[in-house]
């Protein structure tokens, strides 16, 4: 099945660091999204990209769905300690009639203050 | 954020024992997902539902069933619990509006643990 590859699967960083994480695949998609999940909480959409080489920003987050439409990466500036949570990059698809997602393995950010 | 209760939120069941698992919506919306949570694996589908008794399989749907007798409840029926399913929950819904965007809103999750 399709699959996404999210890196890195882990960042520990001090606050007021910048931030860089990255999805590839193997499929094409034509909307990507990037979620956070807060501890014991659903994921929460943060962005979402709908077009090739598009540029997206939303406060200090940007994110840029690359050119051939398999890759991403989003880009958290200045962190601060809200920030911590799992990344998951995922790729929209419509299959059967439904809008479908695929989702990366996740990028769990710790932050030390 | 968009009216999603997901119950139990923990469940510890043993081997072989069958689980249900409920989400309810208050958004009237036309879809409905469930996917799993596992270290390594990020979010997978289950099985999705296009309406009341409209459903399909997802990704990973074996040793999974679900049914959608209204618009807001969809329940996700394990008939025979294993270890393999220990994971944690979540259901979606989405308006599935047509053409543009249709964001999923996700739940808060059921943690299942089978022993």
């Amino acid at each position: 099945g399709q699959q996404l590859n999210q890196s890195p699967q882990s960042m520990f960083i001090q606050e007021g660091e910048d931030v860089s994480m990255n999805c590839t695949s193997s499929s094409i998609f034509n909307t990507w999204l990037w979620y956070k999940q807060d501890p014991g909480e659903g994921p929460v959409l943060l962005i979402a990209l709908y077009k090739a080489g598009e540029l997206t920003s939303n406060g200090r987050l940007t994110a840029q769905f690359g050119i051939t439409r398999k890759d991403s990466f989003l880009n958290i500036s200045a962190s601060i300690p809200s920030d911590v949570g799992i990344y998951f990059c995922a790729g929209q698809y419509k299959s059967s009639g439904a809008q479908k997602l695929v989702f990366g393995q996740g990028t769990r950010l710790t932050i030390n203050p | 954020d968009a009216g999603i209760t997901q119950s139990p939120r923990h469940k510890v069941t043993e081997t072989g024992t069958p689980v249900t698992l409920r989400c309810h919506q208050t958004e009237n919306h036309r879809y409905m997902y469930w996917y799993r949570q596992d270290p390594g694996h990020g979010l997978r589908l289950i099985h999705y539902s296009y309406g009341v008794k409209d459903t399909d399989k997802g990704e990973v749907s074996d040793g999974y069933s679900v049914s959608r007798s209204k618009t807001e409840d969809f329940l996700l029926t394990l008939e025979s619990a294993t270890s393999s399913q220990t994971s944690v929950y979540f259901c979606a819904i989405s308006a599935g509006l047509a053409g543009g965007f249709n964001e999923q809103f996700f739940g808060p999750g059921t943690r299942l643990t089978v022993l």
